[in-house]
């Protein structure tokens, strides 16, 4: 069964320093999103990504984080200068079609820990 | 602020009992209702969607959904101690932003 993958399942990084968080879709799939979930708190919408654009972002999502579809099966969160609050687990998931009815498929996440 | 809120539990239920989970939302707007099962340290895991009033039965599993009264609950029958987790309540309008509860821990008891 196809599944979401995402690289690397847990990141160490100093306060300041830009990370990169990579996903890999389910191949068929066209739309892309990146959650968050603080330890012990909700999972956060971060941002939706459709044809090379964001359609939409939450209020969290602020000038230092950036996606980006870089190839035909690589999907990307930078997160430019990482603060200690940036420490979460960062899913990824995608669905085949959009809108308020699709099915999104997460990943196991990544564990981002800013020192 | 568009809200979804959900008993944080633990709700504690005997093997082979029903286990009832409930979640309310404050967008009159929403249009689709999920239920994610999330292990501890894992990632969310769809159990089921509805949309429409009224129920919908999968397995072991009937969501239902009252829009009315801004109500989703999910009833898990024949509880077994493999259900133990935190089930996420999620709601999403008209567009890709998908809002979540902070969850309902269940524990089903061997």
């Amino acid at each position: 069964e196809p599944e979401v993958t995402q690289t690397p399942s847990h990141q160490v990084t100093q306060m300041g320093q830009e990370v990169i968080l990579r996903c890999v879709p389910i191949s068929n799939h066209l739309y892309f999103y990146w959650y968050r979930q603080i330890l012990g708190q909700k999972v956060e919408f971060l941002v939706s990504f459709y044809n090379n654009e964001i359609s939409e972002k939450s209020e969290i999502f602020d000038d230092q984080f950036s996606v980006e579809r870089p190839d035909g099966s690589n999907f990307t969160l930078k997160i430019r200068s990482t603060k200690l609050e940036d420490s979460a687990m960062y899913f990824c998931a995608s669905s085949e079609v959009g809108g308020p009815g699709e099915t999104q498929y997460f990943g196991p996440g990544t564990r981002l820990l800013v020192l | 602020q568009k809200e979804v809120e959900q008993n944080s539990g633990p709700l504690s239920v005997p093997e082979g009992a029903i286990a009832s989970l409930n979640c309310t939302y404050s967008d009159r707007g929403s249009q689709s209702f999920f239920w994610y099962r999330q292990y501890s340290g894992k990632s969310p895991e769809l159990i089921m969607f509805i949309y429409s009033n009224g129920d919908k039965e999968d397995g072991r599993f009937t969501a239902q959904l009252n829009k009315a009264s801004q109500y989703v609950s999910l009833l898990i029958r024949d509880s077994q101690p493999s259900d133990s987790a935190t089930y996420l309540c999620a709601v999403r309008g008209g567009g890709f932003k998908t809002i979540f509860g902070a969850g309902t821990r269940l524990f089903v008891k061997a």
